[in-house]
């Protein structure tokens, strides 16, 4: 079945750096989405990107999508000690008939004070 | 205000026994999922509802049945626990079922079966 993996599995940068996570995937999507998930925290929304997008910006983030790679990034820009999380991707697939959303394997990123 | 909630937030268990995990979501969406959450960080669905109604349904044993007595409560029992099924499980939900809604998660429930 179709699944996003990203790259790299683990990230550590210094406080101020950027960050960038790719998510790659299988099949043909008409959309992604990224997620973020604290330590011990349930998964929160960040953005989701079309497949007639190429690029999103939302505050110190930015995705882009080339469907023709089949791939995605995630750049956090002038990251924080906060932005330390785990970081998945989701493309859309189908079982049985139905719509679903498949989960990549993440990217944990450290950012160190 | 929660979005959307669980209980427990912690579980631990013997082997064998029968426990329930309750999640409400107070966002007036359609569709309710569990996910299962491994050591790995690996995150796959397990079910969905969409208005009540099962939608998806994965390959998960049959000591796991959901329930969803309306459409803002999405119950998780599990029958005969097994050492294997010690995870984290996450509720979530979304305005629809098609492509293109983001999906609001619970804190999770992390099970420990001993």
């Amino acid at each position: 079945s179709q699944q996003g993996e990203e790259d790299p599995q683990a990230l550590s940068i210094q406080e101020g750096e950027n960050a960038t996570m790719n998510c790659s995937y299988k099949t043909s999507i008409n959309n992604l989405q990224w997620y973020r998930q604290n330590s011990g925290r349930g998964l929160v929304h960040l953005i989701l990107i079309r497949s007639n997008e190429r690029e999103k910006h939302s505050g110190r983030l930015r995705v882009t999508l080339d469907t023709s790679k089949k791939s995605s990034s995630l750049l956090i820009t002038a990251s924080r000690a906060a932005d330390t999380a785990s970081y998945f991707c989701a493309t859309p697939g189908r079982t049985s008939g139905t719509y679903k959303y498949i989960f990549g394997t993440g990217t944990r990123l450290k950012v160190l004070a | 205000d929660t979005a959307v909630s669980q209980t427990p937030k912690y579980l631990v268990t013997q082997m064998g026994n029968d426990k329930s995990i309750k999640c409400e979501q107070n966002l007036g969406h359609d569709t309710m999922y569990w996910y299962k959450q491994d050591s790995k960080k690996f995150l796959k669905i397990m079910f969905s509802y969409n208005n009540k109604e099962l939608i998806i349904n994965e390959t998960v044993p049959n000591r796991f049945s959901p329930k969803s007595p309306d459409k803002a409560h999405l119950n998780l029992h599990i029958n005969s626990l097994e050492l294997g099924d010690s995870a984290v499980y996450f509720c979530a939900s979304s305005q629809g079922l098609a492509g293109g809604y983001e999906q609001y998660f619970g804190p999770g429930t992390r099970l420990t079966v001993t």
